[in-house]
C-alpha cells in the first residue's frame, strides 16, 4: 500500500489565479494520476503524472490549463491556471501499484473554490 | 471508451437491512477494486478482485467478480450507519495504453439511518 498527503487540504481563490497543488507519496511508486471529482459523484481522471516526461492527459484537459510535474517517484504537483469558477471542484491525486491488479491509493484531495 | 455502469446510484436503508450494490460493463477487466469515500477525505480501497468468479470477504462485506471478468458485486449485510458513504467500483485493464489506468463506475450514495 502507500499513504499519500496532499497540501493545500483546502482553499478559495479568486478569478484568473493559479494555484498549485502538492502530492507526495511516502514510498517510490512507478504511477501517480490526478483526478477530479465534484462532491457525491466519480471521478474524472485529469492526467497521468509520468516521472522525468510530459504527462498524458485525457480528452477534455490541456497542459496550458493543467500543468502538471513529476521531479521523482513519489512527489508530483498540478496547477490549475487562470482559474475561473467552473473549476471548483475536489482534486484528488492517486499512486498505483502494481502485483495483485492495478491498485490505486488516493490522497485526502484538495477542495478548491473559486471565486 | 469503457464504461461501468454502477447501480443503484442512491441507496438509503435502515440499520440491519441488506444491500446489493453491482457494476456491469461489457468490457473484459484484468482487476476490479472497490473504494469507500466519506465527506472530506479520499477514496479508500476496499479490496481488489482479479480472478474470475472470485470472493472476497471483508467482515460485513461481500465482493464477487464475475466469472468473465467484466461484472462485480458488493453485498452488505446488517447495515450499520458506519458504513454510510460514497461506494465506487472501478477497472483496470492491463497493458497498452491504458495500464495502470481505471474506469471508475458512477458512484452509490449510501446512507444507513439508525
Amino acid at each position: 500500500s502507500a499513504v499519500i498527503s496532499q497540501k493545500p487540504s483546502r482553499d478559495i481563490c479568486q478569478r484568473g489565479t493559479s494555484l498549485t497543488i502538492q502530492c507526495q507519496v511516502d514510498s517510490q511508486v512507478t504511477m501517480m494520476f490526478w483526478y477530479r471529482q465534484q462532491p457525491g459523484q466519480s471521478l474524472t481522471l485529469i492526467a497521468t503524472a509520468n516521472q522525468g516526461s510530459e504527462a498524458t492527459y485525457e480528452s477534455g484537459f490541456v497542459i496550458d490549463k493543467f500543468p502538471i510535474s513529476r521531479p521523482n517517484l513519489t512527489f508530483s504537483t498540478l496547477t490549475v491556471s487562470n482559474m475561473s469558477p467552473e473549476d471548483s471542484s475536489i482534486y484528488l491525486c492517486s499512486a498505483g501499484t502494481s502485483g495483485r491488479g492495478e491498485t490505486q491509493y488516493f490522497g485526502p484531495g484538495t477542495r478548491l473554490l473559486v471565486l | 471508451t469503457q464504461l461501468l455502469e454502477q447501480s443503484p446510484q442512491f441507496l438509503s436503508i435502515q440499520e440491519g437491512e441488506n444491500l446489493t450494490v453491482y457494476c456491469n460493463s461489457s468490457s473484459v477487466f484484468s482487476s476490479l477494486q472497490w473504494y469507500r469515500q466519506e465527506p472530506g477525505e479520499g477514496p479508500v480501497l476496499l479490496v481488489t478482485v482479479v480472478t474470475g468468479g472470485e470472493v472476497k470477504k471483508l467482515k460485513r462485506l461481500t465482493f464477487q467478480f464475475g466469472d468473465a471478468r467484466k461484472d462485480s458485486s458488493l453485498h452488505i449485510t446488517a447495515a450499520q450507519p458506519g458504513d454510510t458513504g460514497l461506494y465506487l467500483c472501478a477497472g483496470a485493464r492491463a497493458g497498452g495504453t491504458s495500464y495502470g489506468k481505471l474506469t471508475f463506475g458512477q458512484g452509490t450514495i449510501l446512507t444507513v439511518h439508525p
